[in-house]
């Protein structure tokens, strides 16, 4: 079967700092991968998704990257991180051709202060 | 563009039903989703449309009329853990990508 994990859980960071969020999934081969992020009281807004190694599409422009050295593998990263960035990030995947749902990683709450 | 409503919240009392709407506008139509998600944790997934009708599964019901853009879940003998957040997502004219609603918390009360 297939699993995501993501880490850190939690991570609290200075204003300014870099960022560096990794999520892998197992049990599975070129899924398309996507980052996700949920301010409070909100709904997730897309911010990457990648069809295949190396491959990134960005959703929102911001200080925010992504991505992908190896097929299972899925990076988010900033090199300033602002206030606005803090949220609850989520990692998801979608089987390769399949017309099936995303799956979510367990997430990563971030809070910049 | 997309764009995809539905109520923020909703009470309703345990053993009771309630039925979150979901409408959208989005380009193209390729299926849509809802999701749970309680307090704190990452969206699970509970149901999948793309024709129009009636999909159950168990105490879940998603109903879907792609004509009217307009779907919704319907939860019957509400349990307490039900107590969660209530996604709609559509999939457009790009088959990678979806496109989430705010959500519906709904409270369960005794």
């Amino acid at each position: 079967s297939q699993t995501i994990h993501q880490w850190p859980a939690t991570l609290v960071q200075p204003v300014g700092s870099p960022l560096s969020l990794e999520c892998t999934v197992e049990g599975t081969s070129n899924p398309n991968l996507y980052w996700y992020r949920q301010a409070a009281g909100r709904g997730l807004q897309l911010l990457f998704y990648s069809v295949g190694i190396g491959q990134i599409s960005s959703e929102v422009p911001q200080n925010l990257s992504a991505s992908r050295p190896q097929d299972r593998q899925f990076i988010l990263s900033s090199k300033k991180l602002l206030l606005s960035d803090s949220g609850f990030y989520l990692c998801a995947w979608r089987e390769t051709g399949s017309r099936e749902t995303q799956y979510f990683g367990p997430g990563t709450r971030l809070l910049v202060l | 563009g997309q764009n995809i409503d539905q109520p923020t919240e909703m009470t309703a009392t345990e053993g009771a039903i309630v039925q979150i709407n979901c409408t959208y506008q989005t380009s193209g139509f390729n299926g849509l989703f809802w999701y749970q998600q309680h307090a704190g944790e990452a969206p699970t997934f509970l149901s999948y449309n793309v024709l129009d009708g009636l999909e159950e599964k168990g105490r879940f019901s998603s109903f879907l009329s792609r004509s009217k853009g307009y779907s919704y879940l319907l939860l019957k003998e509400l349990q307490m853990k039900d107590s969660a957040s209530y996604l709609c997502a559509v999939r457009g004219t790009n088959d990678y990508k979806l496109s989430f609603g705010a959500g519906t918390t709904v409270t369960v009360r005794a």
